[in-house]
């Protein structure tokens, strides 16, 4: 049972654009959603990360927005550029003892 | 450089053959996860150390997987008798693990597991 489901699988953009990737989560408990990027060949990097008391967290051209009710989060990289180009992983933890992620979502920013 | 670090990072075995992947995490981090991630999927949890402690492990660490920290800082993951279907990037990942506002986890590279 997929814990934490990603859409969409992948995304291209025009630079200069918005990108938008969604994660929806039915565990109740969760209490940690991160979001990762990962280059080929090397592993996932935090992006930026959100705790449930919060609807939105901003740091630089990215943000979280977070909606508890729905239980759904998602991702948005404003002003998208070509060095973007890379997977997105969600994930979703309960005090840091098991993470779980998402299926990924390919980003191709087109210059 | 004081990320986390994994070694090897490639290797390549035959079918049936024992392997055994090392990893050391961000100096002080308590907590110490293993992942397995195919082509195309996000990581998958396999198990995770508090210290020294195995306090999770996933229903994908089958009996011929076993991992250790023995004294807390550095882990090994070890693969008996390995299958095809082991093949896979395995991913470490170390977090500090002492306050709710520090789940963060730090990566390493990985190492990516060809079973032939």
């Amino acid at each position: 049972q997929q814990q934490v489901k990603q859409s969409p699988q992948s995304l291209i953009v025009q630079k200069g654009g918005i990108s938008i990737i969604n994660c929806a989560y039915e565990n109740t408990a969760f209490d940690y959603f991160p979001w990762y990027q990962q280059f080929p060949g090397k592993g996932p990097a935090l992006l930026i990360a959100i705790r449930p008391d919060v609807s939105e967290k901003k740091e630089g051209r990215f943000t979280i927005s977070f909606n508890k009710s729905a239980k759904q989060f998602s991702l948005h990289i404003m002003d998208s550029q070509p060095g973007d180009s890379a997977t997105y992983f969600c994930a979703a933890s309960n005090t840091g003892n098991q993470f779980y992620f998402g299926t990924g979502t390919s980003l191709t920013v087109i210059p | 450089d004081t990320g986390v670090s994994q070694d090897p990072r490639h290797k390549i075995t035959k079918r049936g053959q024992n392997v055994t992947f090392r990893c050391d995490p961000i100096s002080e981090h308590n907590r110490l996860y293993w992942y397995r991630q195919t082509l195309g999927q996000g990581p998958e949890f396999l198990t995770y150390f508090q210290n020294e402690a195995q306090l999770e492990k996933s229903r994908l660490l089958s009996d011929r997987f076993s991992a250790e920290r023995p004294k807390g800082s550095f882990s090994t993951l070890e693969i008996q008798r390995t299958e095809q279907g082991d093949s896979a990037m395995y991913l470490c990942a170390s977090s500090p693990g002492q306050l709710r506002n520090t789940d963060t986890q730090y990566f390493g590279p990985g190492t990516r597991l060809t079973v032939l």
